[in-house]
Parts: structure tokens; C-alpha cells; sequence
């Protein structure tokens, strides 16, 4: 079946730590974002990319960091940069820049 | 400026109809989506508006008027597993960017 996969489904990060949330699709989608999910606020675009080697910045895109290495993945580093970390993050995808989205099941973030 | 206001939370009971209200201001427009989404899950596509009027999918409806900007999701016969977060967003004139509002947690009661 295609689909989005994001992983881990849980992640904790201790001050100071880099860390990176995997996201992979097989729907052959040009284009993938990541969005950070807040209560009570609606999904913020941190990072897009249109096609492979080529991504822009949303708009929260400060303390983050991705790369478009492949067609199918786009992996997002949360650095140390990012003070307030703790979110829910969703990797998304579409056929073209802004077409309809598809979503993966979402990362949790938390600080230690 | 960008801004998309739905309510916070609604509560309706098993078998009976909910409409779910999305106003917006955005910088243009291109289309308008809702998307369903369960506690801790994916969001999923159920509607997409870019024509003013009625679009009706099974139990599901959206409705658009561009010159008001505001859209509704009608849900009929509700069901227990329709208890979810629904999200309103827009897609700009300039194709760069959905505008997502801050969604609305419906709770179905027996």
C-alpha cells in the first residue's frame, strides 16, 4: 500500500541534542513538507520541497533544518536552535507543490 | 494579514446532523480544504471547495460562498467514530502555502 511513514512514532530530546524525524513516502510525490501541530493552533508550515535537492523555508522554519536527498524521504533535524521543541510534527506530501495532502500518522516531540 | 477561525469544540449526539462553521481572511484565494483527524493520527482529506456551493460526499457536505468567506462541513447521521478534530484550510492565490485553521474537536455522544 502507499502511504507516509514517519518515525519514530515518539521522541524525547534532552537540551543541547539534535535530533531528526524520518519521514518516507512511496506515492511518488514531487513535493513533501513538514507542520508543527500545537493545541489549539492550526498546523505552521516549517519547511517544503517542490522536487528532489531543492527545499524552502515555511514559516517557522528557525531552529529547524531538512534535506531532499532522495524523492521519497525528507527528513527534518529539530537543533538545538529550537527552544521550545515539544510538538506534534506532521510530514505531509502531494502529487505538486499545493495540491491535495496526504499526511502521515505524525511524531510527538518532547523535552527531557 | 492571514487568519482562519473555526470553533473550538462541539458536542452532538449519535444519529443527529453537525455543522461545523470556517470563516477566513487570506491574502488570496485558491481552494478550500477539510481534512479529519483522529487523536494522535494523520490528518485525512474529506472535502475540497473552490467553486461556491454545495459539495456533497455520502454522509459529508461542504459548502463555500468566496464572497463571504466562509465555509461550513455538514456531517449527517452521525457516528461514534466521527468523534475527531476537523480542519479548515485555505490554499493561496499564489499557490505557496495552505492557511490552516485551528480546527474543531467533535465529540459524539451515545
Amino acid at each position: 500500500d502507499g502511504g507516509i511513514t514517519q518515525s519514530p512514532k515518539y521522541l524525547f530530546r534532552k537540551e543541547g541534542q539534535n535530533v531528526t524525524l524520518s519521514c518516507e513516502q512511496n506515492l511518488n510525490h514531487d513535493a513533501m513538507y513538514w507542520y508543527r501541530q500545537d493545541p489549539g493552533q492550526g498546523l505552521r508550515l516549517i519547511y517544503y520541497s517542490q522536487i528532489v535537492n531543492d527545499f524552502q523555508k515555511g514559516d517557522i522554519a528557525e531552529g529547524y533544518s531538512v534535506s531532499r536527498e532522495k524523492k521519497e524521504s525528507f527528513p527534518l533535524t529539530v537543533t538545538s536552535a529550537q527552544k521550545n521543541p515539544t510538538a506534534f510534527y506532521l510530514c505531509a506530501s502531494s502529487i505538486a507543490l499545493n495540491e491535495k495532502l496526504f499526511f502521515g500518522s505524525g511524531t510527538q516531540l518532547s523535552v527531557l | 494579514g492571514q487568519n482562519i477561525d473555526q470553533p473550538t469544540e462541539m458536542t452532538a449526539t449519535e444519529g443527529a446532523i453537525v455543522q461545523i462553521n470556517c470563516t477566513y481572511q487570506t491574502s488570496g484565494f485558491n481552494g478550500l480544504f477539510w481534512y479529519q483527524q483522529h487523536a494522535g493520527e494523520a490528518p485525512t482529506f474529506l472535502s475540497y471547495n473552490v467553486l461556491d456551493g454545495l459539495e456533497e460526499k455520502g454522509r459529508f457536505s461542504s459548502f463555500l460562498s468566496r464572497s463571504k468567506g466562509y465555509s461550513y462541513l455538514l456531517l449527517k447521521e452521525l457516528q461514534m467514530k466521527d468523534s475527531a478534530s476537523y480542519l479548515c484550510a485555505v490554499r493561496d492565490n499564489y499557490g505557496q502555502n495552505f492557511v490552516f485553521g485551528p480546527g474543531t474537536r467533535l465529540s459524539v455522544l451515545p
